[in-house]
């Protein structure tokens, strides 16, 4: 079975621009989580989505940051503009809905900001 | 105080040695109990999942919960290189989506 699929894998861009990330859950999950990976802070939530609707935005770190989900099968974050700072690794999970369920990585974008 | 202690180590042993991993916590109140491995450039990857106190064990890998002391514990026997990795624990209460995550430990197998 396919697991959770990001891309992309490594995205090197200047100060300022649009930086998009994606995320295809695993078919039938009906939970999206997007995480960022630091040195410094770990892994941090982002974002939560059951059924397609954020349900918690309070990680995301500031009004440059969005995500969006479209449908059960895709979601965006997207960084504008980006910064030095924005550097990092950012994971999507997916799980099904339930206290019970866990999470499901994918292998993550390797975020670099010059 | 964090919430979820881990020891960042790396923490090096050699081949075949028994591996003693360990998250502390704070919160009470916490009743699911994960240990993930997470390889370079790679997510991390579900290892072990433990509901409330005790064992599981899974292969070569055992998970030991203690509510009373608040202490998690994953055990790696016979211990190979490629089991070489960071190892995270993450924790949550029943009701709550939200995963706390202990900062890692990096295990580094010695063949």
């Amino acid at each position: 079975d396919a697991g959770v699929i990001q891309s992309p894998r490594h995205e090197v861009t200047e100060m300022g621009q649009e930086v998009t990330l994606r995320c295809k859950p695993i078919s039938g999950h009906n939970s999206l989580f997007w995480y960022r990976q630091t040195m410094m802070r770990g892994l941090e939530l982002l974002i939560y989505f059951n059924n397609n609707v954020p349900i918690d935005d309070s990680g995301m770190p500031e009004d440059r940051f969005s995500a969006k989900m479209p449908n059960a099968s895709f979601s965006t974050l997207k960084i504008q503009p980006s910064e030095p700072r924005d550097s990092a690794v950012y994971f999507c999970a997916s799980s099904l809905i339930g206290s019970n369920q866990p999470q499901h990585f994918g292998d993550g974008t390797r975020l670099s900001i010059l | 105080q964090k919430e979820v202690e881990q020891d960042p180590g790396p923490l090096s042993v050699p081949e075949g040695a028994i591996v003693s991993l360990n998250c502390t916590y704070s919160n009470s109140a916490f009743q699911y109990f994960m240990w993930y491995r997470q390889y370079s450039r790679k997510g991390p990857e579900l290892l072990m999942y433990t509901y409330s106190s005790g064992n599981k064990e899974d292969g070569r890998f055992t998970a030991q919960v203690d509510k009373s002391s608040k202490y998690i514990s994953l055990f790696i026997r016979d211990s190979q290189p490629s089991d070489s990795a960071t190892y995270l624990c993450a924790m949550r209460v029943g009701s709550n989506y939200q995963l706390i995550w202990g900062a890692g430990t990096k295990l580094i197998i010695k063949p």
